[in-house]
């Protein structure tokens, strides 16, 4: 079955960075673009960025272009995302998911890991 | 800054059908947009219920279904049941990245 499984989460200060991995099981990771999604507390989600399934393709939120990035390894069936100069308003649970064949969108995500940005 | 817009709250009765709408500051949604829709309940991870306007995953009820209604994405939801009281997000696609709307919290009662 299908398993998405962020981690890499905690407190971090403003100014710092953090990188989040995310691992795939159960499909063909390469063949799948996927999508970062957050979701501060208490607020709605708010996607982040995609990366196409062979990584050539990124696309970024307005909110965090130049301050985040997306990245994958497909030999390790890994998602990643590299986030420097966080701010209090990144604070979010954080989504991996993963896209459609033959469609447009998100299917399936994972249980997200808790950034907090703090000093 | 495009903004996608859902009602804040809905009520429904058990066993009845209510439809909830998704509009975007740029204009008429269409099928560009591809429209998906996503279920969350409290603590939980969002779950994917339609997707590209209309498209059910293979684990969606039946009862849900997607469309596009007078220039916005519609989710009607049909004989509703308890259990899809809920909060409801839209997402949209302009042309490289994506937007979600504020999400609707569907009450059933």
């Amino acid at each position: 079955q299908v398993q998405l499984v962020e981690s890499g989460g905690g407190v971090v200060q403003p100014g710092k960075s953090l990188r989040l991995p995310c691992t795939a099981s159960g499909f063909t990771f390469s063949s799948y673009a996927m999508h970062w999604v957050r979701q501060a507390p208490g607020k709605g989600l708010e996607w982040v960025a995609d990366i196409s399934g062979n990584g050539s393709k990124k696309n970024y939120a307005d909110s965090v272009r130049g301050r985040f990035t997306i990245s994958r390894d497909n030999s390790k069936n890994t998602l990643y995302l590299q986030m420097d100069s966080l701010r209090a308003e990144d604070a979010a649970v954080y989504y991996c998911a993963r896209g459609i064949i033959g469609g447009w969108g998100i299917g399936y995500w994972g249980q997200g890991t808790l950034v907090t940005v703090s000093s | 800054q495009t903004v996608v817009t859902q009602e804040p709250s809905l009520t429904v009765s058990p066993g009845g059908t209510v439809t909830l709408t998704c509009a975007s500051s740029t204009g008429a949604v269409t099928s560009g947009n591809y429209p998906n829709w996503f279920q969350q309940k409290p603590g939980q991870a969002p779950r994917s219920l339609i997707h590209t306007t209309s498209y059910k995953h293979s684990w969606t009820p039946a009862r849900f279904s997607g469309s596009l209604l007078g220039g916005k994405a519609a989710l009607t939801l049909s004989t509703v049941q308890p259990e899809d009281e809920a909060d409801y997000f839209c997402q949209f696609y302009y042309g490289g990245t994506w937007v979600f709307g504020g999400g609707t919290r569907l009450t059933v009662l």
